[in-house]
């Protein structure tokens, strides 16, 4: 059973400094990656979503990468911004009908 | 562009009491999903359709039942709550597996 985890649960920086976030999966025969970001309250959008014979996803600010080797992905924002303060969580796909293992997220907060 | 929208927002049901959590998209999406969220928790995988009449169990279904008679619609239905239901309901569609998850607002349900 695939097995996903975010550390750290919950991460705070200043302003203008680039975040990195992790994601460790156990079963490197993912099919694709997803990042979402949830606000409180709200449901989940999607950020970026890797297939499993890509590398890395851009979209702006937001860069993810995927080693499905050594079980990781990571999600780097660069210049944060106040409005990036959110979860973000990541979720493999564990087979061909999409169905999706998801962390327990990470919790954002940008300072300004 | 309304994207999956999630009725009703919140609910308090009492146990033993059953209902019918309603999820609807307009993109014309194949797959729908339903997940719940506990505190602190990430999603998990209640029940997913491919299509209309076509549902299968996902990671935790006991207690839920779903059905898919037309591409927009896919309700959750819950029979004789208990209160390890209660719990944060999310509605995901997708165009095809490999594409990006769009997310409801969720169900926020009590069950006392």
């Amino acid at each position: 059973k695939q097995e996903v985890t975010q550390i750290p649960a919950a991460l705070s920086v200043p302003e203008g400094e680039n975040l990195v976030l992790n994601c460790s999966f156990t079963d490197s025969a993912i099919y694709n990656l997803q990042w979402f970001r949830q606000d409180p309250g709200k449901g989940l959008t999607s950020l970026l979503l890797i297939q499993s014979s890509q590398r890395e996803q851009t979209s702006g600010r937001l860069n993810a990468s995927l080693d499905k080797s050594s079980g990781r992905s990571t999600l780097y924002i660069a210049a944060s911004q106040p409005g990036d303060s959110a979860t973000y969580l990541c979720a493999g796909e564990t087979d061909s009908w999409g169905k999706l293992q998801f962390g327990a997220g990470t919790q954002v907060v940008v300072t300004p | 562009n309304a994207g999956v929208t999630q009725t009703p927002k919140f609910h308090i049901l009492k146990i033993g009491q059953s209902m019918t959590l309603q999820c609807t998209q307009d993109m014309n999406h194949n797959y729908m999903y339903w997940y719940r969220q506990d505190p602190g928790m990430g999603l998990k995988l209640i029940y997913y359709s491919v299509g209309a009449g076509i549902t299968d169990k996902g990671e935790v279904p006991n207690g839920y039942n779903v059905s898919r008679s037309t591409t927009e619609d896919f309700p959750l239905r819950l029979e004789l709550a208990a209160p390890s239901q209660t719990s944060v309901y999310f509605c995901a569609s997708s165009y095809s597996s490999d594409q990006p998850q769009h997310f409801g607002d969720g169900t926020r349900l009590s069950i006392l």
